[in-house]
């Protein structure tokens, strides 16, 4: 079962910033928190990924709370090739990092 | 650096036959994943492997299915006598290590007539 919760959809204007929230609250000190999206029936891209400090890299930014309890992705500038369902999974580091997905967040990217 | 290769892209099958998908990881990737996203619903995990080995298969189908990654060549997922239900996309994903991200290839379309 999925260990995070996260709104079954948004809507973002294009050029605006992208704020998807989830929520983890049962996650434990070696969990990491995984994004990963799904553009219409592609394979699903890995975007970012953080243990306890915020990332950020060429597709987006993580913020992870102080207790970790829960994150916020962050797309700085949306496009409409950013229309998917987002993920957010959490995964254990230890050996076997198969991944659990939920049902995850439709972002719809409107212009 | 070629990104997870998988063939065919899509496949139909009649039932009762045999399946076979191939998945080639990223180079220097010697994880593989297999996953499966039946019609309207979510991505289900079904088996982890290393070379030549078979990590964790906790969701896998009990019967027809089966999964190898040898020594040399790609990944295969088997499923012997197809039923429509199996009508699905899988896909298959591979990391250069365990604890790391996964890449995902674009996926086979299983058709079941």
């Amino acid at each position: 079962d999925a260990k995070t919760t996260q709104p079954p959809s948004m809507d973002c204007a294009e050029g605006r910033a992208a704020n998807l929230p989830c929520n983890h609250s049962t996650i434990s000190g070696n969990e990491y928190v995984y994004w990963y999206r799904q553009i219409h029936s592609q394979g699903p891209q890995y975007i970012i990924h953080g243990l306890k400090n915020n990332e950020t890299n060429e597709m987006a930014s993580l913020i992870i709370t102080e207790d970790r309890k829960s994150s916020t992705l962050i797309l700085p500038h949306a496009t409409l090739r950013d229309t998917a369902v987002y993920y957010c999974i959490v995964v254990p580091m230890e050996y076997g990092n198969k991944l659990v997905f939920g049902a995850g967040t439709i972002l719809r990217v409107k212009s | 650096n070629a990104g997870v290769m998988q063939n065919p892209r899509h496949l139909v099958r009649r039932r009762g036959q045999e399946a076979r998908l191939r998945c080639s990881p990223m180079k220097g990737h010697s994880h593989v994943y297999w996953y499966r996203q039946l019609p309207e619903e979510g991505l289900k995990f079904m088996v982890y492997l290393q070379k030549e080995n078979i990590i964790d298969e906790s969701g896998m189908p009990k019967e027809r299915f089966s999964a190898e990654f040898p020594k040399e060549g790609p990944s295969i997922l088997r499923i012997q006598q197809v039923v429509r239900g199996d009508s699905a996309a899988y896909f298959c994903a591979s990391s250069p290590r365990t604890g790391r991200e996964q890449y995902f290839g674009p996926g086979t379309r299983l058709t079941v007539t």
